[in-house]
């Protein structure tokens, strides 16, 4: 059963636009849910968090959004930029069973000149 | 700077062979984790540790084991290497949630093959 979804296994994007990456959750239990981006040879690197009781954070180039009532979350980077290609993760969390993370499978972002 | 280190960063191994993968971080986390990334499944969780003396299973602990003597490392063991462990292997990090953050910080990975 895979608890952390990510439908898109690609997106390209021209630079200095927006890049929109989708995340669908199925467990009613994650409290906190995290983006992670990862670059060939090298681990994830965290990028930006939200709790289930915001709908919205933001940081610097990179917002995060949630619908909980459609068990979904997007990560929108504005403006896009070549150093951005990278597969980004989702992750949810369960703070009540501690700090672990389920994963998505990812999503591999190009973004073009 | 504080940081998390994997060795080897690539090992090639024969089946039924035992290996095992290290993992060091200097952030003084309780909390640390391994997973490994195989295509088509992102990160998928193998045993983790709240702190010394304590390990629990993941999502994917079959041949795997763990150890925690002290806070600093968390080896990981595959017992009698199989072609199906071939992968990628990350270990992390992550504080308590007292401290409010819920973010775990990885290591750089192991990529190993079992011939």
């Amino acid at each position: 059963d895979q608890q952390v979804k990510q439908n898109s296994p690609s997106l390209s994007v021209q630079e200095g636009r927006i890049s929109i990456l989708n995340c669908d959750y199925t467990n009613s239990m994650f409290d906190y849910f995290l983006w992670y981006k990862k670059y060939p040879a090298e681990g994830p690197t965290f990028l930006i968090s939200i709790s289930s009781i915001k709908d919205k954070n933001e940081d610097g180039r990179f917002t995060v959004f949630l619908n909980k009532s459609a068990k979904h979350l997007s990560l929108h980077i504005v403006p896009s930029q070549p150093g951005d290609s990278a597969v980004y993760f989702c992750a949810g969390s369960n703070t009540g069973t501690a700090s672990k993370l389920t994963f998505g499978t990812g999503t591999r972002l190009q973004v073009t000149l | 700077d504080a940081e998390i280190t994997q060795s080897p960063r690539h090992k090639i191994t024969e089946t039924g062979r035992q290996v095992t993968l290290a993992c060091h971080q200097t952030w003084n986390h309780n909390n640390m984790f391994w997973y490994r990334q195989d295509l088509g499944h992102g990160l998928r969780l193998i045993h983790y540790s709240y702190g010394v003396q304590d390990t629990n299973k993941g999502e994917v602990s079959d041949g795997y084991s763990v150890s925690r003597s002290n806070t600093e490392d968390l080896p990981l063991t595959l017992e009698s290497a199989a072609s199906s462990q071939t992968s990628v292997y990350f270990c992390a990090s992550s504080e308590d949630l007292r401290a409010g953050r819920v973010e775990q910080f990885f290591g750089p990975g192991t990529r190993l093959t079992v011939l």
